[in-house]
């Protein structure tokens, strides 16, 4: 079952924060985050796989609440470069495992 | 690290034709490599998930006969879209993992598809 991402769209000013959420039905074992830009390929950002877990990769970084189910991603000071389609990607405790992406949360960044 | 290459980057064809796409890691080996179908604003849906050495797993919905998958090596996975229609137009993209769904998958650059 696809999980769920809010806000869908998001419009800031550069050097505003974002906080893009993403909730699953169904216990997770990992949460994995990609940024795709316009007619490209999604780029790798973060797997979070323990429970409680919390990352950071320059100015983004994500935490993983297992006992909710839902992961969430921060976006802090935000560039330009920033811009572009975020997407959650689950993999379920049981059942098939296989990464199941979320709708993907859009973040405009105006200068 | 992790390189993924795709090729072509983009194809026209007409309907009835077999299109052909390759999806190769670059700098390392790939157990397991996938296929995925993306539509204008639209999420990422997988299609199959590919195996060297086996037969390939197909989602639900998802045609073998239509997408043919094969992973000759660890370092290459073709997906072939036979008798193409108009509606099988779309953006087609694959990733590769060193070590099966519970690791980070490696995003090829895609494929653009578009029949006429």
């Amino acid at each position: 079952q696809q999980p769920v991402q809010s806000p869908q769209a998001v419009i800031l000013r550069e050097g505003e924060d974002a906080v893009i959420n993403c909730s699953s039905s169904k216990a997770l074992y990992s949460v994995h985050w990609y940024r795709q830009k316009h007619g490209e390929a999604p780029v790798f950002l973060m797997i979070l796989l323990k429970g409680g877990e919390q990352k950071g990769h320059e100015k983004i970084s994500a935490s993983f609440n297992e006992k909710k189910q839902q992961s969430s991603l921060y976006l802090t000071a935000s560039q330009l470069s920033y811009s572009g389609t975020y997407f959650c990607g689950t993999v379920s405790v049981q059942g098939a495992q296989k990464l199941v992406f979320g709708q993907g949360t859009r973040l405009t960044i105006n200068p | 690290g992790a390189v993924v290459s795709q090729h072509p980057s983009r194809v026209i064809c007409k309907s009835g034709t077999s299109v052909k796409i390759e999806c190769r890691s670059l700098d390392f080996q790939a157990t397991t490599m996938f296929w995925y179908r993306q539509f204008p604003k639209k999420s990422l849906m997988l299609m199959a998930t590919s195996n060297e050495g086996s037969k390939a797993t197909y989602e639900q919905g998802v045609e073998k006969d239509k997408f043919l998958i094969n992973h000759a090596s660890l370092t290459l996975s073709t997906l072939t879209v036979t008798s193409a229609h108009p509606e099988d137009s779309s953006f087609y993209i694959c990733s590769a993992t060193l070590a099966g769904v519970l690791e980070t998958q490696y995003f090829g650059p895609g494929t653009r598809l578009l029949v006429l």
